[in-house]
């Protein structure tokens, strides 16, 4: 079936720089995009998510940009902070789909 | 608080054993969903259900069963026939499964095989 996958499966950043997590996805028809963080031994959480006809997205230090031309999605994290590391995983899907998720990109975050 | 709540966090299987899954929310959802997550492996959805009473099979439903009898209730029982049970299941809900929500997740419930 379709999937989504991730460039990276770990990025490590200094504390006070800018992370980017990257994500490629094989389905065109998908119109929602959602970027979730996962702590070790916990559930994920939902950071941010995007719908098909914006390109940008921005939340509280978080920054979604979704290029449909080469089906690529990105969060990008100001002044990343030690409790930024966790496991971080896209998804995707059509109204009335199951999401589908990548495998993740492990972010490490040192001070 | 809202939200959705998995019990137990650790469970223990037995051979030959069948063992239920507990997942609770109290956000009012219509859409609940059971995942599966293997060591450094994304989520992989094993049924889910869109309104009490009904229920569909994910990817890798096979060896699991669900009921959805209460609106605020999805157990998942990991049956004798799954062979390999070893993983964190993870529930979630949404408003529905027909717009675009987000899905909220539990903490998860790791099963182990003794």
């Amino acid at each position: 079936g379709e999937s989504v996958g991730l460039h990276l499966p770990t990025l490590s950043v200094q504390e006070g720089d800018n992370s980017i997590i990257n994500c490629a996805y094989s389905n065109s028809a998908s119109d929602y995009f959602i970027w979730y963080k996962q702590e070790s031994g916990k559930g994920p959480q939902f950071i941010i998510d995007i719908r098909s006809n914006m390109d940008k997205r921005q939340g509280q230090r978080v920054t979604v940009l979704l290029n449909k031309t080469v089906k690529h999605l990105s969060l990008q994290i100001a002044a990343t902070q030690p409790g930024d590391s966790a496991v971080y995983f896209c998804a995707e899907n059509q109204a009335g789909t199951a999401l589908i998720f990548g495998k993740g990109t492990t972010l490490s975050v040192s001070s | 608080d809202g939200g959705i709540t998995q019990s137990p966090k650790y469970l223990f299987r037995k051979e030959g054993q069948n063992v239920t899954l507990s997942c609770e929310q109290n956000l009012n959802h219509d859409a609940m969903y059971w995942y599966r997550q293997d060591p450094g492996q994304g989520l992989r959805l094993i049924y889910y259900s869109q309104i009490v009473n009904d229920f569909q099979k994910g990817d890798i439903a096979e060896g699991y069963s669900v009921s959805r009898e209460k609106k605020e209730s999805f157990p998942l029982t990991v049956t004798s026939a799954q062979k390999n049970p070893t993983a964190f299941y993870l529930c979630a809900s949404s408003i529905s499964q027909r717009i675009n929500q987000p899905q909220h997740f539990g903490d998860g419930t790791r099963l182990s095989i003794l």
